[in-house]
């Protein structure tokens, strides 16, 4: 199976500051990479596909790169409805993973 | 719109049954793989397993945790999706999301989820 390290687990910001999260998987996989943002209650919503598609409807603040095992979810400019917790998952083989996520914070 | 609406869930003795259904409508449910992902209380997303449609033979994949346990299933004339979980264990217990997936990488549309719980 593949592993997927998220890091940090948990990351205090400002609004507009600039955030990167980081994904790193045990072996080397494709672009089937995706970034999901979950909110307290609610289900997850699929931010960025094929490691840097944007979803349709998602800010243009958010942008994903990374090739290989080191992946990354940026958000240019925080803002206050951007404070949840963001999750990173490998397509690339069975079974699909999921990292352990990161929750961003208000300073 | 496309609506995903599960059911099902519930408090369940270890050792049990309970059978999940997530009804689909605003799309072409015999188009799309269908997943299943669980959360366990403040916990993070595992996803749990896959159907795939038709023409794919409807085959499924699954997470070693609940492979031999749980078994997905469809039926495409209610556009509804299925799991049944047999043998339950107390670290079952979590919020079950239906998932629709588009093309075989995109985990796009969820459910609301529904609440399992495992215990005596």
């Amino acid at each position: 199976d593949i592993q997927l390290t998220q890091s940090p687990s948990f990351l205090s910001a400002s609004v507009g500051d600039r955030v990167t999260i980081t994904c790193r998987a045990s072996q080397g996989i494709s672009s089937s990479f995706a970034w999901y943002q979950q909110k307290p209650g609610k289900a997850p919503k699929l931010l960025i596909y094929a490691t840097s598609t944007l979803q349709s409807g998602v800010p243009s603040r958010f942008s994903g790169s990374g090739s290989g095992t080191e992946f990354t979810l940026t958000i240019s400019s925080l803002q206050p409805e951007d404070f949840a917790t963001y999750y990173c998952q490998q397509l690339n083989s069975y079974p699909l993973t999921f990292g352990g996520g990161t929750k961003v914070e208000i300073k | 719109e496309v609506q995903l609406v599960e059911s099902g869930g519930g408090l369940v003795q270890p050792g049990g049954s309970l059978r999940l259904s997530c009804s689909t409508s605003g799309f072409i449910f015999s188009d799309h793989f269908m997943d299943w992902v669980r959360q366990a209380p403040g916990k993070g997303l595992e996803w749990v397993g896959r159907i795939k449609n038709k023409a794919n033979s409807y085959s499924t994949e699954y997470a070693a945790s609940v492979k031999g346990r749980f078994s997905i299933s469809r039926d495409e004339s209610k556009n509804s999706l299925y799991l049944q979980m047999n043998s339950l264990k107390t670290e079952d217990t979590a919020v079950y999301y239906c998932v629709r997936v588009l093309g075989s990488s995109l985990l796009d549309y969820w459910g609301q989820g529904t609440l399992v719980t495992v215990s005596s």
